[in-house]
């Protein structure tokens, strides 16, 4: 059981809008503004897409954002594309001796 | 390029030892934290151990506490996960991954992953 809570998946249509959940609690998502977001393609490492909740690194389209509202992060990804396919994990910074935690990772599927 | 290029993966039995290596390039590797992170086949990424800039402080998971090692060789540009007393559920792609932002809790930039695979 992972340490965050994501749903297993999600799925939509070429251009529609879409929100990924990550739930944890005051000691990780809830208590700090630490939370990250990466793609992960098959077969291929992770992808870096928000950091500090809403933190988008250079060359990550503007269609990703993040937000946060208590113990829960969200991630959107508007204008869906094929190429968005992929799977996504959202990640927080934890203040016990486990510094960082993973959810459990949402397979996007673009329909 | 900014790369990290992970190396030392294979079989091994339980109980015994794998070291595994991380070249760094194309940035000031001493100047950040480094991770080790795994994911085991068909599963979730987990966090396994990080180091501080100049190796003097390392944090680990609990569930390889007192078996692995992370350490480092900034002269070298590399980072090495000595994993001692491995078992079954260690099997994973390790990757070495760079800490970024103010907490230093999220992974800009990943190696490519190396497997271990402990079985009999």
């Amino acid at each position: 059981q992972s340490a965050l809570t994501q749903p297993a998946s999600v799925s939509g249509s070429p251009g529609q809008s879409i929100t990924i959940s990550c739930t944890g609690t005051s000691s990780d998502v809830g208590g700090y503004n630490y939370v990250s977001w990466y793609q992960q393609h098959p077969g291929k490492a992770p992808k870096l897409m928000i950091y500090e909740v809403s933190n988008r690194p250079s060359g990550v389209s503007n269609r990703f954002s993040g937000s946060k509202s208590g113990n829960t992060a969200s991630l959107t990804i508007s204008g869906l594309q094929a190429e968005d396919e992929a799977d996504y994990y959202c990640s927080s910074y934890r203040s016990s001796t486990t510094l960082v935690v993973f959810g459990g990772g949402t397979k996007l599927t673009v329909l | 390029e900014v790369q990290l290029v992970e190396s030392g993966g294979g079989l091994v039995q339980p109980g015994g030892s794998l070291r595994l290596s991380c070249a760094a390039s194309g940035f000031s590797f001493s100047s950040y934290w480094i991770s080790w992170v795994r994911q085991a086949p068909g599963k979730g990424l987990e966090w396994v151990a990080h180091i501080k800039p100049d190796g003097s402080n390392q944090y680990y998971v609990d569930s390889v506490k007192g078996r692995f090692t992370i350490s480092r060789d900034n002269a070298k540009n590399s980072l090495f996960l000595q994993m001692n007393s491995l078992r079954v559920e260690d099997t994973a792609v390790y990757y070495c991954a760079r800490n970024w932002g103010l907490g230093g809790a999220a992974f800009d930039i990943w190696g490519q992953g190396t497997m271990v695979t402990v079985s009999s």
